[in-house]
């Protein structure tokens, strides 16, 4: 089955800083990837929605300065939070679907909990 | 604007004890609803996706069925290793690619 591999599963950064997630699909092509934002006990809230070649699309509210995407490939997508600051702090997810397997529904990484100390 | 209502919050059963999960939807046309278990500290696994009214999909102990206002997750004498959140999300038309997840359900089944 397909299989989307997020790394790094854990980071610590100190405020001011920047960190990289890299969200890969390891034995498919997605031309689209999503990024979730996960407080605890709460549901995905998307972010954006990642487009291989082309600019993110943002949901309502999510600064784009803040989180940048890039999706340079048809396998990686990366999310980098710059300047992070302590509200950042929350689980990141990300998603992708492989072209024509419906039946599969979308993938999701492992996640990566960002801790901004 | 796709709304996704889970309901109940929260489940506690004992081992062997059968229940249902709800998930009620508001959307412009379905193109498709799934059902997701997520583990703490995990990402979500995807369980099955339901296209149109009537379908119904099984895995297991688990049972996904449809109708045009909503979707149930039955779990037929579940185990300790079910217990975790439930989550149902619609993907819709007039939303691209783009999934709305309902808040879950967490489900603790007690040995």
């Amino acid at each position: 089955g397909a299989v989307v591999s997020q790394h790094p599963s854990r980071v610590i950064c100190k405020s001011g800083t920047s960190v990289k997630i890299e969200c890969r699909s390891l034995d498919f092509q997605a031309t689209t990837m999503f990024w979730y934002r996960q407080f605890p006990k709460k549901s995905l809230m998307l972010m954006a929605t990642s487009n291989e070649g082309s600019k993110a699309t943002y949901e309502q509210g999510v600064e784009k300065d803040k989180f940048l995407i890039n999706h340079a490939s048809l396998t990686l997508s990366t999310l980098t939070v710059t300047s992070a600051h302590p509200e950042d702090s929350s689980f990141y997810i990300c998603s992708a679907r492989e072209v024509g397997q419906s039946n599969y529904g979308y993938t999701f990484g492992s996640g990566t909990r960002l801790t901004v100390v | 604007e796709d709304q996704v209502t889970q309901s109940p919050e929260a489940l506690r059963l004992q081992e062997g004890e059968s229940s249902s999960l709800n998930c009620s939807y508001t959307v412009s046309g379905l193109r498709g609803l799934f059902w997701y278990r997520q583990d703490p500290g995990k990402g979500p696994e995807f369980l099955f996706t339901l296209y149109s009214a009537g379908e119904e999909k099984e895995k297991e102990r688990l049972k996904a069925t449809l109708t045009k206002k909503e979707s149930f997750l039955h779990i037929t004498a579940p185990k300790p290793e079910d217990s975790a959140t439930y989550l149902c999300a619609v993907q819709a038309p007039t939303s691209g690619s783009r999934l709305t997840f309902g808040e879950g359900t967490q489900l603790t089944v007690n040995p």
